[in-house]
């Protein structure tokens, strides 16, 4: 129980063009979904976190704007990333809690390689 | 602000060597401590701690706290190539259990 499904698993895309990424749970309600970037030899940050039905709550530093965050069902969040550069370019997770599960809890997707040519 | 430190950042052992990486944390309002362990693709989750002392074990490896100290170590025994991985260890935030802080992780390269 409680798989997460990230969709794509990569994606190439041209500057100035917009990425898409959604993060399913296929097993579980996802009430809480959380968005993390990983850079080349550094750690997961976070960059928001979403409740289903409600606006995202993003981490100091993270551009709203830039990455929109939407998680109009409890078992879809999804991630655009808009006027994608190249300094975007960066390893992309989501995890994903429930009802039931300890609040300590992440269930992460298989993460989305974005490269921005 | 939460703060949870890996040591050391990189090793690079030979397959059968035994390893400790380490993992301190500063949190205001402790609640547990996860290990993971990352390939190429997202984290796989490995341990939840949450008391002292007490050992989790998992196949070859294992992992406890110390909540005295602040900190955790994980142990691998018999290291097999397999285990190459970067092995992250991270603990709730303190306002929002939800929400995980992550260390920047030990990069683990086993050899043969």
């Amino acid at each position: 129980g409680a798989v997460v499904s990230q969709h794509p698993s990569w994606v190439i895309c041209k500057s100035g063009t917009s990425v898409k990424i959604e993060c399913r749970s296929l097993d579980f309600q996802a009430t809480t979904m959380f968005w993390y970037r990983q850079f080349p030899k550094q750690s997961l940050m976070l960059m928001a976190t979403s409740n289903e039905g409600s606006k995202a709550t993003y981490e100091q530093g993270v551009e709203k704007d830039k990455f929109l965050i939407n998680h109009a069902s409890l078992t879809l969040s999804t991630l655009t990333v808009t006027s994608a550069h190249p300094e975007d370019s960066s390893f992309y997770i989501c995890s994903a809690r429930g009802w039931g599960h300890m609040n300590t809890e992440a269930f992460f997707g298989q993460g989305t390689r974005l490269t921005v040519v | 602000e939460d703060k949870v430190v890996q040591s050391p950042l990189s090793l690079v052992v030979h397959e059968g060597d035994t390893v400790t990486l380490n993992c301190s944390y500063e949190v205001t309002n402790f609640r547990s401590l996860l290990w993971y362990k990352q390939e190429k693709k997202a984290p796989t989750f490995l341990f939840m701690l949450t008391s002292s002392g007490i050992e989790k074990k998992s196949g070859r490896l294992s992992s406890i706290l110390d909540k005295k100290e602040l900190f955790s170590i994980l142990n691998i025994t018999a290291t097999q190539t397999g285990d190459s991985a970067v092995y992250l260890c991270a603990v709730p935030h303190t306002g929002t259990a939800s929400k995980l802080t992550f260390g920047t992780g030990t990069r683990l390269q086993v050899t043969l």
